[in-house]
């Protein structure tokens, strides 16, 4: 069946370490998000992307984090140089285009820096 | 400022019991709100999406409902299952497209 996938599941790196994590949405979902979760914050959206472009990534710290989409089929969300409060889950989801739809969650990536 | 709000923070129930969980929002212009299940260590799963036009929508024994007005919704579990503990997330779109603002979300532990 049709699911989000995300790679690596878990990830421990030390600070200062880029660290890279993919998302594969649904084929034929022209929307991508990312999100991240920590018990702190809950859940924040910190970009998504329509039809590869990005749209808002105002969640985002820029000076370290950047997304793309190389292509329909891959969405990747970097940190570089990561700190530890990076720490955190994060989840990539998609959806086709219109606001109403139901967003699809991948399994996230669970993030440790030390 | 846009904020969700939901209440309890947290919830034990007895199997075969029904509950009501609650969510509060002050974003504006509203769009939709979503409910949203998450199990330990997985993904959020989409309950029900609701426009403000809709008033209650059911999903199997989850059945959300949403007063525009005075911009509260609810979502009722009926005849809980243990499968049902979990975090229960409220999510509202500030206007037409993806700006989300989340809920702190409720945990529901629900107990044999």
């Amino acid at each position: 069946d049709a699911r989000v996938t995300q790679t690596p599941r878990h990830k421990v790196t030390e600070m200062g370490q880029e660290v890279t994590m993919r998302c594969q949405p649904i084929l034929g979902h022209n929307t991508v998000f990312w999100y991240r979760q920590t018990m702190m914050q809950g859940l924040e959206l910190l970009a998504y992307f329509r039809n590869r472009a990005p749209l808002d990534d105002s969640g985002m710290p820029k000076d370290r984090f950047s997304a793309e989409m190389p292509d329909a089929t891959l969405a990747t969300l970097k940190i570089q140089p990561s700190e530890p409060r990076d720490s955190a889950v994060y989840f990539c989801a998609s959806d086709q285009r219109y606001s109403y739809n139901e967003q699809f969650f991948g399994p996230g990536t669970r993030l440790t820096v030390l | 400022k846009n904020q969700v709000e939901q209440s309890p923070q947290s919830l034990i129930i007895l199997e075969g019991k029904n509950c009501t969980l609650q969510c509060n929002y002050t974003v504006s212009p509203f769009s939709n709100l979503r409910w949203y299940k998450q199990d330990t260590g997985r993904g959020p799963v989409s309950l029900t999406i609701m426009t403000f036009s809709e008033n209650t929508k059911s999903n199997g024994r989850y059945t959300a409902t949403l007063d525009a007005d005075t911009k509260q919704s609810s979502l009722h579990i009926t005849a809980s299952q243990l499968s049902d503990s979990a975090s229960y997330i409220c999510v509202v779109s500030a206007r037409r497209g993806q700006n989300f603002v989340f809920g702190p979300g409720t945990r529901l532990s629900v107990l044999p």
